[in-house]
């Protein structure tokens, strides 16, 4: 098993709806959770971080379910602009390297 | 957050040739990360440079083949030696945000290096 798996893609959504990513990650000692996005030809950027009690940054939502270990994110009223490749990441102690998922690519279409 | 650059920002060699890739980073920082990233794939970490110490590789890394140098809190080189089509890769420095609480990690904007 991969220590973070993400929903397979791609998701081809309109603008305006409401999307939904899931990751997982196995090593239950995992301290820190990340959404990071990617545009093409671009290096990953920080989109949020996932606190336990869960965080909203206007039209993002992350949340985290340790019980379960896994993090959401959920967009709503997508934009075009929010299509790339969504990648969640997962580190143990600070300091310390982050494991990333392979990623789920969101296409936002007019 | 820290501003990040790397040198060069992409590159065409010829295979058995060795390229330097530079990270220079804004602020001090205690750690570094030299990341891989192949086509269509996500972000394999390939070693943790420390200033003062030898770097850290992971698994299916070595230092003969990728050599690391951290000399200063700032600064960092990966170098690809006797390179291979199979090299052909974006290579991407990361650190952690010394001014925050936070383990948030930023990248550099990578170093796109294709091999002939």
């Amino acid at each position: 098993r991969k220590e973070v798996e993400q929903d397979p893609g791609p998701f081809n959504v309109p603008e305006g709806a409401t999307v939904a990513f899931n990751c997982t990650y196995s090593n239950s000692a995992s301290q820190s959770f990340f959404w990071y996005r990617q545009d093409c030809r671009k290096e990953p950027k920080l989109l949020m971080s996932v606190y336990s009690s869960g965080n909203e940054d206007g039209r993002f939502t992350a949340q985290l379910n340790r019980a379960s270990q896994y993090i959401s994110l959920l967009i709503r009223d997508s934009k075009l602009s929010d299509s790339a490749t969504y990648l969640c990441a997962v580190n143990v102690l600070r300091g310390q390297n982050f494991v990333f998922g392979p990623g789920t690519r969101l296409s936002v279409l007019p | 957050s820290a501003v990040i650059s790397q040198k060069p920002s992409r590159d065409i060699c010829q295979r058995g040739t060795s390229l330097t890739i530079q990270c220079q980073v804004d602020s001090q920082v205690t750690m570094m990360f030299w990341y891989r990233q192949q086509p269509g794939q996500s972000l394999t970490l390939i070693a943790t440079a420390n200033q003062g110490s030898e770097a850290t590789y992971e698994s299916g890394f070595v230092i003969d083949k990728f050599p690391i140098s951290r000399p200063n809190l700032t600064f960092s080189t990966l170098t690809v030696s006797n390179m291979s089509p199979e090299d052909s890769s974006i290579y991407l420095c990361s650190v952690e945000d010394p001014g925050r609480s936070s383990y948030e990690q930023y990248f550099g904007p990578g170093t796109r290096l294709t091999v002939t």
